[in-house]
């Protein structure tokens, strides 16, 4: 099945700074790429999502970027707040006539410093 | 409001004694799945279904089964559990919207401790 790798697993940046997660996946067939953040005691909850025929999406402090020829994609968060500071994961998942699953990142813990 | 919801949220057993976790949800996704959570190791599928009587293995299913016989639900069987069953465990369920994958709702996940 489909494989992701993300790093960092954990990121500590101060408050204003940016901070950037990259994934990698191993099928090129997949198409979907959701991002999820997960607060403490939490479920996981959508934050952003791209499909593989847009390069880039950004929605307020957020951004995600696909690199489809090199097979990875990264979240990028600008002018972070403490409010940020959660485990975030990266998904991606074939077409659903191939099978759909998705799978996840292992997660990257982000702290944001006052 | 549209949900996903799982029960028990906390569950202490013992080894061998078979449970049930129930997920319902009332969005009519077609989708529905069930990752554990484990420290370090992330969201790792269990199992998944694209629909109903449709069932499939998902990275680590050994141990546990599902079934589905109506849309909105899709419970997790364990028939022997085992302490390194203990886990969080989250359901979630998405819509095919025009044959595309949407986004995936979480339940709020239940803790199973297995002594």
């Amino acid at each position: 099945g489909e494989n992701v790798e993300q790093h960092p697993s954990t990121l500590s940046v101060q408050e204003g700074d940016s901070a950037v997660i990259k994934c990698t996946y191993s099928d090129s067939a997949s198409n979907y790429f959701p991002w999820y953040k997960q607060e403490l005691g939490k479920r996981p909850q959508l934050i952003i999502d791209i499909r593989s025929n847009v390069g880039e999406k950004k929605d307020q402090r957020i951004a995600v970027t696909l690199n489809k020829t090199a097979k990875h994609f990264s979240l990028h968060i600008t002018e972070t707040q403490p409010e940020d500071s959660a485990v975030y994961f990266c998904a991606a998942s074939l077409p659903i006539n191939s099978g759909y699953a998705l799978n996840f990142g292992k997660g990257t813990s982000l702290l944001v410093t006052p | 409001e549209a949900q996903v919801t799982q029960n028990p949220r906390y569950l202490i057993t013992v080894t061998g004694k078979k449970l049930t976790v129930t997920c319902s949800q009332n969005m009519n996704h077609e989708y529905m799945s069930w990752y554990r959570q484990d420290p370090g190791l992330g969201l790792r599928q269990i199992y998944y279904s694209m629909n109903v009587e449709v069932t499939d293995k998902g990275d680590v299913p050994e141990g546990y089964k599902v079934s589905r016989k109506e849309k909105r639900n899709f419970p997790l069987i364990l028939e022997s559990p085992s302490p390194n069953q203990t886990s969080l465990y989250f359901c979630a369920s998405s819509l095919f919207l025009g044959g595309m994958n949407t986004e995936a709702f979480f339940g709020q996940g239940t803790r199973l401790t297995v002594v």
